[in-house]
Parts: C-alpha cells; sequence; structure tokens
C-alpha cells in the first residue's frame, strides 16, 4: 500500500526566502513521485518527478526536490520566493506500471511581501 | 501540448438532478481519470478507465457512474445530485503501462454546486 503525508496545511514566507514544503510517503514498491501545483481556480500541472536514476530532480520555475529513500521523503524547495509562487502543492506517489496515484492533502503556499 | 478540456467550468444543479460532466483530451491517452478535490482531503479518484468501455472504480465511485465511449472522452455522470456532491471535480489523462512516464495531464476542474 502506498500513502503521502504533506507536513503543514498552510506556510507561508518572505518574497526573497527559502521555501520547504515537505513530503514523506511510504510504498512497498520504489515509487514514482511528483510535485504539482494548483494556481487558483485551475487544474494541477506537474512541476517536477521522480522516476529512477538522479535523486536530485529540478523542475520548472526554479524548483527542486530530492528522493531520500532512507528517510521515505520527496521535500520540494526553492531557493527564493516570488509572489507568483502562491498556490497550492501536491506531492503524490504512485507505483509504475499501475494507474492508482495517491495525492497528499495539499500545501497552501503564501509568499508575504 | 497536451490539451485536457472540461466543458464546464462552473454548475449549479438541484438536488436529485441527472448531471454530466464531460471531459476530451486531444492526446491519443488511453488512460484517462476522474478525481474529486476538496479542501484539506486532497485529490480522491472517483473512477478510472484504460480503453473504451472499460472503466475501474476508484476509491469513492458511490453515486457516480462514467462513460467511455470514444478514447478520447470520458464523462462523469451523477445519477441524482445530492449537496454532499459540491465539490471541484478534475479530469486527467496519461499514457500507460511502459510508456507512461508518469505524468497526469489535468483539465481544468468542473466546480460543481449541488443546492
Amino acid at each position: 500500500a502506498q500513502s503521502v503525508t504533506q507536513l503543514g496545511s498552510h506556510v507561508s514566507v518572505s518574497e526573497g526566502a527559502l521555501v520547504l514544503l515537505r513530503c514523506n510517503y511510504s510504498s512497498s514498491v520504489p515509487p514514482y513521485l511528483f510535485w504539482y501545483v494548483q494556481y487558483p481556480n485551475q487544474g494541477l500541472q506537474l512541476l517536477l518527478k521522480y522516476t529512477t536514476g538522479a535523486t536530485l530532480v529540478k523542475g520548472i520555475n526554479g524548483f527542486e526536490a530530492e528522493f531520500k529513500k532512507s528517510e521515505t521523503s520527496f521535500h520540494l524547495t526553492k531557493p527564493s520566493a516570488h509572489m507568483s509562487d502562491a498556490a497550492e502543492y501536491f506531492c503524490a506517489v504512485s507505483a509504475p506500471g499501475t494507474y492508482k496515484y495517491i495525492f497528499g492533502t495539499g500545501t497552501r503556499l503564501k509568499v508575504l511581501a | 501540448d497536451v490539451k485536457v478540456t472540461q466543458s464546464s467550468r462552473y454548475l449549479v444543479k438541484r438536488t436529485g438532478e441527472k448531471v454530466f460532466l464531460e471531459c476530451v483530451q486531444d492526446m491519443d491517452h488511453e488512460n484517462m481519470f476522474w478525481y474529486r478535490q476538496d479542501p484539506g482531503l486532497g485529490l480522491r479518484l472517483i473512477y478510472f478507465s484504460y480503453d473504451v468501455k472499460m472503466k475501474e472504480k476508484g476509491d469513492i465511485p458511490e453515486g457516480y457512474s462514467v462513460s467511455r465511449e470514444k478514447k478520447e472522452r470520458f464523462s462523469l455522470i451523477l445519477e441524482s445530485a445530492s449537496t454532499n456532491q459540491t465539490s471541484m471535480y478534475l479530469c486527467a489523462s496519461t499514457l500507460p503501462g511502459q510508456k507512461n512516464t508518469g505524468e497526469l495531464f489535468f483539465g481544468e476542474g468542473s466546480r460543481l454546486t449541488v443546492l
């Protein structure tokens, strides 16, 4: 069975500060891991994904995430927050070759001027 | 670019009405999904389809049905809408199996209010 836990339903950072959104997962098989972003009144779009290979994954808009198997974590970071980063972020896990995607409950990021 | 189009962005229906939510994708994807999104609950899978006329129940199928008559179109049906089905509904598609990079492509969502 797979599950995803996102710590913190709301996170506030100042513009220019580090963004850190936490995601922990459980999976009985090597997982695929994803971060999606949702802007108000829109669908989700992929920020980045980990499938195999390099554990540090770079995505769009300056975001990156590191797969840490020993910690079962896939935290999302960005060195310097921008006002346009304000959105809701979802971590997700899937088992390769399956249709099942398990989503976390989401973290709403607020960027303060 | 992959395009997943949900025809209705906002709907208001009355309790007991039959509701159709339509989703069309233009990238020849085999797999299509309907999710429900509620605050604090994330996305929950309602139904999944891996081929025309093929469907499987997700985690919360009760009160819903689906139709996949053509590969590009996946419809969600609420036979008799109830107030607890007020929600945001998201359609998504992706490639299957070994071709699956894993990425889900989402539509913009259909926000349904049942009065």
